[in-house]
């Protein structure tokens, strides 16, 4: 059974650190590209980005390109988004996906993890 | 503002039909496959339509996808109490080489 199993829910400070994880398993990690999305307070879903965990091959939107950071161990089947300095303004849900398709141009999310809520009080 | 456009809201009776729009440009929708997915109250999205039309398994045949053109369309037949979420479409957009979801259409079932 494939699962992608986040970390737990993170309050931080404004500018701190943090990072975040997603554990896969039930499948051939390396073999497929991990998504992230952001969802804020009662908004919708943004697409933040793509890491393919066998090369760490990145692909960033343009709105969160320099904004966090994608990353994986492979030895331990796990992605990672990270921010060297968070804002009130990243408080949000974060969700990690796996990528399904064959290529880009053919996009879906097949599975996803059960989201990681990060709060950032001003 | 979201790169493919949804109604903020639908809504019909049990049993009846609806139909959710999505509505993009040549960059997304006009080349690439459409992609839609369900978020029920407080959990995490699950996909309900890939390759404009397929449904994995599991997913009613109650849920249908088509593209035409530059748009897509979900239809939900025998609508159930149940089915009361928010929906997302979803493409790859070629010019952004990013991939981009709709704003999402609230499905109530009166």
């Amino acid at each position: 059974e494939v699962q992608l199993v986040q970390s737990g829910a993170e309050v931080k400070k404004p500018g701190e650190s943090l990072k975040i994880s997603c554990k896969g398993s039930g499948y051939d990690f390396f073999g497929y590209w991990i998504g992230w999305v952001r969802q804020m307070p009662g908004k919708g879903l943004e697409w933040m980005g793509l890491i393919y965990p066998d090369s760490s091959e990145t692909r960033y939107s343009p709105s969160f390109q320099g904004q966090v950071t994608f990353s994986a161990d492979l030895s331990i089947s796990t992605a990672y988004l990270r921010w060297s300095s968070v804002k009130p303004s990243d408080t949000a849900m974060y969700y990690c996906a796996r990528f399904g398709g064959p290529r880009f141009a053919v996009h879906y999310f097949d599975f996803w993890g059960q989201g990681t809520l990060v709060t950032v009080p001003s | 503002q979201s790169v493919l456009t949804q109604p903020p809201s639908v809504s019909a009776a049990p049993g009846q039909k609806v139909t959710i729009s999505c509505s993009g440009s040549s960059s997304n929708i006009g080349n690439n496959f459409v992609t839609w997915y369900q978020q029920l109250p407080g959990a995490a999205p699950k996909l309900l339509i890939f390759e404009n039309n397929k449904r994995p398994s599991g997913i009613p045949d109650r849920f249908s996808g088509s593209k035409s053109g530059t748009s897509a369309t979900l239809d939900i037949n025998g609508l159930q109490t149940g089915d009361e979420a928010d929906y997302y479409c979803g493409a790859w957009d070629s010019s952004l080489s990013a991939g981009v979801f709709g704003g999402g259409t609230k499905l109530t079932v009166l």
